[in-house]
């Protein structure tokens, strides 16, 4: 399967802090997004990085690529309390950029 | 832009009964994504429309479940008979791929079934 993980499963960090989150996938992608879903809500597009990229910044979100390692990683500096929720990496194949494959996600919680 | 517009938000049926999902893509955006989210899958993708055709509905779970694009700012996904193992909420998505690879997908807000 070509499914996206990420990994923590769960973070709970206090405000102000950095919350990172990795995703490992496992075959060639075009491109990997990253979603956050806010509870009882549809999913929000974040940031989308290119194979051919490695760093991609976003305000206070800075995403890694690492083809090589088939893994991504995404940093929230700073971290708010509306930044609680959960985070999604999605991944398409090589062959078909239109099928995405969505990890189980990161629950973030940022206390006050 | 009112975004991917979904219908109803929330449904709740009993089991045996059709249940059909609505769902208005963003304006100009050539392709339609269905996906369901439980806890124990995750996100799933059901089927996609690329130009109002189907081109994978291989994540479709069993018969009982269809999808139709009769035009470009129009779907719906129909289950019959439901039964209480399709309790998920339903997204669909929307995208421009003329842009190929490279453009993001937009989710609408979600219809929550609860087929009791």
């Amino acid at each position: 399967s070509q499914q996206g993980e990420e990994d923590p499963q769960a973070l709970s960090i206090q405000e102000g802090e950095n919350a990172t989150m990795n995703c490992s996938y496992k075959t060639s992608i075009n491109n990997l997004q990253w979603y956050r879903q806010n509870s009882g809500r549809g999913l929000v597009h974040l940031i989308l990085i290119r194979s051919n990229e490695r760093e991609k910044h976003s305000g206070r979100l800075r995403v890694t690529l690492d083809t090589s390692k088939k893994s991504s990683s995404l940093l929230i500096t700073a971290s708010r309390a509306a930044d609680t929720a959960s985070y999604f990496c999605a991944t398409d194949a090589k062959d078909n950029f239109n099928k995405f494959y969505f990890g189980s996600g990161t629950k973030l919680n940022v206390k006050p | 832009d009112a975004g991917v517009i979904q219908s109803p938000r929330h449904e709740v049926t009993e089991m045996g009964q059709e249940v059909t999902l609505r769902c208005k893509p963003i304006s100009g955006h050539n392709s339609l994504f269905w996906y369901r989210q439980t806890m124990m899958r995750g996100l799933e993708l059901l089927i996609y429309f690329n130009n109002n055709v189907p081109i994978d509905d291989s994540g479709m779970p069993e018969d009982r479940f269809s999808a139709k694009m009769p035009n470009a700012s129009f779907s719906t996904l129909k289950i019959q008979p439901s039964e209480p193992r399709d309790s998920a909420v339903y997204f669909c998505a929307s995208r421009r791929t003329s842009g190929g690879a490279y453009n993001e997908q937009f989710f609408g807000p979600g219809t929550r079934l609860t087929v009791l």
